[in-house]
């Protein structure tokens, strides 16, 4: 089966910095990315996805870029803000109709004022 | 916080006993998940259901179990046969159409055995 790999599983940046966070998939027939953001105590919350067919997705200061021939595929967040501390995961997952996915193990991020 | 919920938020058993875990959701999602998230290790996938009176095993179905009577409803059933059950437990919807569907998560249930 799949197996997602990501790193770091802590991060700590200064606010205004930027942080990327690194996932590794094994299965190349997977074919949809997401990131979740879970902050203490609540549930987790999808912020990003992207497609096989596509190589980078940007929304504001959250980018997402895909490199599918070495299998692996990163969170980008720019300018980063003490909200934006929480845990990361990423995602990936084989066609079908109910998508099931398999995550990485989560990074902590941290944002330092 | 609609759409999907969880109840109890914290649930305490004492070894030897079954507890259900309750899902319900009201987004007219096809497809339930039930996950387990322990500390430093990311979400694994316990079962999951495609549509009512069918499900399936994830990664980690020993020791639980299931069922889907309603397209609303999917409890989880720690059972006393589940050698390390204290963890949080997420359920989450989909739709299940050809596109890329987003998994919704309930808020989780916090299962500590005594």
């Amino acid at each position: 089966g799949e197996n997602v790999e990501q790193h770091p599983s802590t991060l700590s940046v200064q606010e205004g910095d930027s942080a990327v966070i690194k996932c590794t998939y094994s299965d190349s027939a997977s074919n949809y990315f997401p990131w979740y953001k879970q902050e203490l105590g609540k549930r987790p919350q999808l912020i990003i996805d992207i497609r096989s067919n596509v190589g980078e997705k940007k929304d504001q200061r959250i980018a997402v870029t895909l490199n599918k021939t070495a299998k692996h595929f990163s969170l980008h967040i720019t300018e980063t803000q003490p909200e934006d501390s929480a845990v990361y995961f990423c995602a990936a997952s084989v066609g079908g109709s109910a998508r099931q996915l398999t995550f990485g193990s989560g990074t902590q991020l941290t944002v330092l004022p | 916080d609609g759409g999907i919920t969880q109840s109890p938020k914290y649930l305490f058993r004492k070894e030897g006993q079954n507890v259900t875990l309750s899902c319900e959701q009201n987004l007219n999602h096809d497809a339930m998940y039930w996950y387990r998230q322990d500390p430093g290790q990311g979400l694994r996938l316990i079962y999951y259901s495609q549509i009512v009176n069918d499900f399936q095993k994830g990664d980690i179905a020993e020791g639980y179990s299931v069922s889907r009577e309603k397209k609303e409803s999917f409890p989880l059933t720690v059972t006393s046969a589940q050698k390390n059950p204290t963890a949080f437990y997420l359920c989450a919807s989909s739709t299940t159409g050809r596109g890329y569907n987003e998994q919704f998560f309930g808020p989780g249930t916090r299962l500590t055995v005594l």
